[in-house]
């Protein structure tokens, strides 16, 4: 079974450039979630959606960062203009929501995103 | 807020010793709770979970009880092994959350 899909793996890039993040959630799977993994700050939520909508972005740390699920199938992270402080891996996580469920994360492998 | 509190890493030990790893928790109303492993460059992933105080949450000869009174999900191993050598995440799911604690690194020398 196909876990959750991120792309890209690794991305390098310069301090200005933008920078978009994807993910494919597993199939039935009906939220979705973008966290941030850094050393210093440890796991974020940044936000979340259900049903496509988003529900709580008050993770996101500010207006650079946007995110959209235009499908059930598929979400976008966009940071325009990067920092090097965003530097960290982002990983989307899908759940089906609901009992026994709640809770139960998938997470996909991550994307490591680099600022220079 | 709700929150999780985990004892900081790194833990090191050597195979087959005994491993508890604390974690403790602040919440209102009634929080399911959650332990997940990170391996070495992968995402996390669900090890055990509780539902309710007094559940006991187990898998992989991991185990972890629901402690109301006081507000503890300890994780416990009787036995380790290199290959559990990971970072442990303690979670609360609460209302439509869920929280992270900051993750615990364990090192496993043979």
């Amino acid at each position: 079974d196909a876990g959750v899909i991120q792309s890209p793996r690794h991305e390098v890039t310069e301090m200005g450039q933008e920078v978009t993040l994807r993910c494919k959630p597993i199939s039935g799977h009906n939220s979705l979630f973008w966290y941030r993994q850094t050393m210093m700050r440890g796991l974020e939520l940044l936000i979340y959606f259900n049903n496509n909508v988003p529900i709580d972005d008050s993770g996101m740390p500010e207006d650079r960062f946007s995110a959209k699920m235009p499908n059930a199938s598929f979400s976008t992270l966009k940071i325009q203009p990067s920092e090097p402080r965003d530097s960290a891996v982002y990983f989307c996580a899908s759940s089906s929501q609901g009992a026994p469920n709640t809770g139960e994360l998938f997470f996909g492998e991550g994307s490591r995103l680099t600022v220079l | 807020g709700d929150s999780v509190t985990q004892m900081e890493g790194p833990v090191t030990l050597s195979e087959e010793a005994f491993l508890t790893i604390n974690c403790t928790y602040t919440a209102t109303g009634y929080p399911s709770l959650f332990w997940y492993v990170q391996y070495p460059g992968e995402g996390l992933q669900l090890l055990l979970k509780a539902t309710k105080a007094d559940d006991k949450g187990s898998n992989k000869g991991f185990e972890a009880t629901y402690r109301k009174e006081t507000t503890s999900f300890h994780l416990e191993k009787g036995s380790v092994q290199v290959s559990d050598s990971a970072v442990y995440f303690c979670a609360l799911h609460n209302t439509d959350k869920l929280i992270f604690g900051t993750g615990t690194r364990l090192q496993v020398f043979p």
